[in-house]
């Protein structure tokens, strides 16, 4: 089954600091991988996606990741944190359903890690 | 653009009491989405709509939980009788249609209840 690891559950970094949050995925095929942000409160957003092309892709709000095949992973970077970064971090996979299942896929979620940022 | 509305924001119930919530997804949006996120984990797909049909309800447990989009808008989603695992956040998400690689889904705000 398709899975998502998030390795940090919390990550405490300085404003100004660069990020980068850990991302492993277990699937068969290429993915269809996603991050997502959740402010406190809040609904998630998408800050970006990969479905296939280049492995670098970027998102909103100045964030990018990686795909690395080999690694499994799909890591977000971003390289100066501001303080409204604050906020608890997704990455999904999107897990393909058999025709039974009714197509389509659907957003396998992992646990998330929780970003605070220091003044 | 109005985003996707949910109501009530907060809900506290005892266990074995019943609970409904309520989404009203973007306009035009086909494919209507429940998760359920235990504090700590991740969102969790319980049911998913296209229109008025049912997509995939795999990890809805139906002996307690209920979902339904009668006229393909609008959705509500019951628990009856409730019990203390069920205390999560509930969030709805819409999208134009099916298809990760072409359709963003939209979350809303959610709605936090409180089993006791």
């Amino acid at each position: 089954a398709q899975s998502v690891t998030q390795p940090d559950i919390h990550i405490t970094v300085s404003e100004g600091a660069s990020l980068e949050l850990r991302c492993n995925y277990s699937y068969g095929a290429t993915p269809y991988l996603f991050w997502y942000v959740q402010s406190p409160g809040q609904g998630l957003q998408l800050l970006l996606k990969y479905f296939s092309g280049d492995t670098l892709v970027q998102g909103i709000k100045g964030f990018e990741a990686e795909f690395k095949r080999s690694q499994s992973s799909f890591n977000l970077r971003k390289p100066s944190v501001h303080w409204s970064d604050a906020a608890e971090y997704f990455c999904a996979v999107g897990a393909k359903r058999t025709s039974i299942q009714g197509g389509s896929e659907k957003l396998v979620f992992g646990k998330g890690t929780k970003l605070t940022v220091n003044p | 653009e109005a985003g996707v509305a949910q109501s009530p924001r907060y809900k506290i119930i005892e266990k074995r009491q019943s609970v409904a919530f309520w989404c009203n997804p973007i306009s035009g949006h086909a494919t209507l989405y429940w998760y359920q996120q235990i504090l700590g984990q991740g969102p969790k797909l319980l049911i998913q709509f296209q229109n008025n049909g049912v997509v995939d309800d795999s990890q809805l447990p139906k002996d307690r939980f209920s979902a339904e989009r009668l006229k393909g808008v609008d959705s509500t989603l019951k628990i009856q009788p409730a019990k203390l695992e069920d205390s999560a956040v509930y969030l709805c998400a819409s999208s134009v249609g099916l298809g990760l690689a072409y359709y963003e889904q939209y979350f809303g705000p959610g709605t936090r209840l409180t089993v006791t």
